[in-house]
């Protein structure tokens, strides 16, 4: 059964680069048909999509995003999201979560449990 | 403001059937399935529903969805306390090329 785990620094320090990495276990990230994804979520609020990356290695984003975006397939078993030039409008719960995808009908499943980032100074 | 609408709240007694709504455009709902998410508090979203009305190993069959044209919804019949969380909805937008959330439902159980 797949896992994914979210780890990095709780805190950052505006205008600097968020970085964040989910770490999958269970199964393999370079192989099946999926997209391996990010969602966000500041508190008391909903969820937004801030984009993925397929195990082909292409990537799609979110276009209010896209500009400071970067997500990243590591060495291991890992996949990245840095975020650069943050300001306290991306302090949130960030998740990283497995995209199946099955022709029109994709879904995310599983997720990790979310990392909280504040950027504050 | 959520791409997809979602109305803020909904409640139900023990017992009740409860149905929330999702509504977009036809670049989204209109052109591709919707998926259900829960999200029980303090925890990570969790897949409900997927394809409109299809339920995940482990689900129970108390929840269905449905769509039809640019709208959703979700149904829990026989609502427990259990069912407490919020109710997301998700599809893919044509126009943004992106995944979109609704801005959930807040479910109560009374």
């Amino acid at each position: 059964q797949v896992q994914l785990q979210e780890s990095g620094p709780g805190l950052v320090k505006p205008s600097q680069t968020l970085s964040l990495t989910c770490t999958v276990s269970g199964g393999s990230i370079s192989s099946g048909s999926y997209y391996w994804t990010w969602i966000r979520q500041p508190a008391g609020k909903g969820l937004e999509w801030i984009g993925r990356i397929y195990t082909s290695g292409s990537t799609n984003y979110n276009p209010s995003l896209k500009s400071r975006v970067t997500i990243s397939v590591d060495t291991s078993n890992n996949f990245s999201l840095k975020l650069s030039s943050v300001t306290a409008a991306d302090t949130a719960v960030y998740y990283c979560a497995r995209e199946t995808v099955a022709g029109k009908y994709n879904w995310f499943d599983p997720w990790g449990q979310g990392t909280l980032v504040t950027v504050s100074s | 403001q959520s791409v997809l609408t979602q109305p803020p709240s909904a409640s139900g007694t023990p017992g009740q059937r409860v149905t929330m709504s999702c509504s977009g455009r036809s670049s989204n709902i209109g052109s591709h399935f919707v998926n259900w998410y829960q999200q029980l508090p303090g925890t990570a979203p969790k897949l409900l529903i997927y394809r409109n009305n299809q339920r995940p190993s482990g689900v129970p069959d108390r929840f269905s969805g449905s769509k039809s044209g640019s709208s959703a919804s979700l149904a829990i019949s026989g609502l427990r306390s259990e069912d407490e969380a919020d109710y997301y909805c998700a599809t893919w937008d044509d126009s943004l090329s992106g995944w979109v959330f609704g801005g959930g439902t807040e479910l109560t159980v009374l």
